[in-house]
């Protein structure tokens, strides 16, 4: 099992670019979270979903931010127009109804 | 409100002497708990869930309801154990985990 898988590992973009995540969860796993770990405020939820609905987004920093989860193997968080304060390390998980939650490596965001 | 405290964000100790991480949460109902560990610039990863009662890598935590702690406590630290340590809480019949902000522990030679 390849586990979480997260792409891009690094992006590096300028504020107002659009910005697109990637994850691929655990196969089987139901639920799929999106993360985002900062210095200050450690790691916050952004959004997670079951069976890809969105159950809670309350997390979702404003309406810049979006995600989807179109189907069981693939999901998008989406940053449009990015700003340097959105720049961290966003990390994607996933777990089942049996297990316990599984990280991916993480995405790192720099926004100049 | 859920919540989960760390109050140390750094933690510094040398080889060989005892270490105990804080957390404490907020929460009226019956909480499951959970530390994670990140080791450098690599993904997190479960090291202990109260319900399992087991000890990883000399690592163990007690949930303590009467104090709403569960606190992470190892009696020799090593310079491996050095990692980012996350505590973090299930509610009931929740999928989601909350996080506390995180100790940085660092294990001096």
């Amino acid at each position: 099992d390849a586990g979480v898988i997260q792409s891009p590992r690094h992006e590096v973009t300028e504020m107002g670019q659009e910005v697109t995540l990637r994850c691929k969860p655990i196969s089987g796993h139901n639920s799929l979270f999106w993360y985002r770990q900062t210095m200050m405020r450690g790691l916050e939820l952004l959004i997670y979903f079951n069976n890809n609905v969105p159950i809670d987004d309350s997390g979702m920093p404003e309406d810049r931010f979006s995600a989807k989860m179109p189907n069981a193997s693939f999901s998008t968080l989406k940053i449009q127009p990015s700003e340097p304060r959105d720049s961290a390390v966003y990390f994607c998980a996933s777990r089942s109804q049996y297990s316990v939650i599984h990280f991916g490596n993480g995405t790192r965001l720099t926004v100049t | 409100a859920q919540r989960v405290t760390q109050p140390e964000k750094l933690l510094s100790v040398f080889k060989g002497a005892p270490v105990e991480l804080k957390c404490n949460y907020s929460y009226s109902g019956s909480p499951e708990l959970f530390w994670y560990v990140q080791y450098s610039r690599q993904r997190l990863q479960l090291l202990l869930r109260h319900i399992s009662r087991e000890s990883i890598k000399g690592f163990t935590a007690d949930l303590n309801k009467g104090e709403t702690s569960f606190h992470l406590k190892k009696p020799f630290a090593q310079e491996e154990d050095s990692a980012m340590y996350y505590c973090a809480l299930r509610v009931d019949s929740s999928y989601k985990l909350i996080f506390g902000s995180g100790t940085r522990l660092l294990v001096r030679p």
